[in-house]
């Protein structure tokens, strides 16, 4: 399997503050690369698709980078609706798999 | 609008058996993948399978391989996820999800079925 590590597992930060979640893959996926939201007891929702595609409906404040082995998350100024954890995945091999998770908080 | 339904959530005892189910609607049901993720109580997305309605191909994460089997009806535009015989450490949320390609992404999510095995 592609092993996928998020850093940081946890962050706190304030409102309009510009927030980065980094995501590796043990080895190249190209640009399979997907974020997912999950608010607290709901399904997760697509954020980002293929490293840097926005998925329709989601806000322009975020955005995604990467190729290869090392792909970004931003949010570009926190909004009190972005507390979630999220989800880096990779689609590259024909068995998925999801990074750890990163859990956003408001300070 | 595109939407999956999962069946209501379960409550089992270990060694029973179980089958859960994903309905799609809104959508050419065979034309798409749909995927099945585990989430544990208070820990993270776990990549579980995806199978092709449309000609049953199945793909399974190698840690859950033998453990649990992914299929499709497409008659009624169902997929399941089914154990034999169920242990403790099965207890979870599953979520079903779909995606357009076999190196694709989850588009739309089902609202998730959990599943308590306790004695």
């Amino acid at each position: 399997d592609i092993q996928m590590t998020q850093s940081p597992s946890s962050l706190s930060a304030s409102l309009g503050d510009r927030v980065t979640i980094t995501c590796r893959a043990s080895q190249s996926i190209s640009s399979y690369l997907n974020w997912y939201q999950q608010k607290p007891g709901k399904a997760p929702t697509l954020l980002i698709y293929d490293a840097s595609s926005l998925q329709s409906g989601v806000p322009s404040r975020f955005s995604g980078s990467g190729s290869g082995t090392d792909f970004t998350l931003t949010i570009s100024s926190l909004q009190p609706e972005d507390l979630a954890t999220y989800y880096c995945q990779q689609s590259y091999s024909t068995s998925w798999t999801f990074g750890q998770g990163t859990k956003v908080e408001i300070k | 609008e595109v939407q999956l339904v999962q069946s209501g959530a379960e409550v089992k005892k270990p060694g029973e058996s179980l089958k859960i189910s994903c309905k799609g609607s809104g959508y050419s049901f065979t034309s798409y993948w749909i995927g099945w993720v585990r989430q544990m109580p208070g820990k993270g997305l776990e990549w579980m399978g995806i199978i092709y309605p449309g000609d049953s191909d199945t793909r399974y994460s190698p840690s859950f391989q033998g453990q649990v089997t992914i299929s499709a009806d497409k008659s009624i535009s169902t997929a399941y996820l089914q154990w034999s015989s169920l242990k403790a450490s099965d207890t979870a949320m599953y979520y079903c999800a779909r995606a357009d390609g076999g190196n694709s992404h989850f588009d739309y999510w089902g609202q998730g079925t959990l599943v308590t095995v306790s004695s």
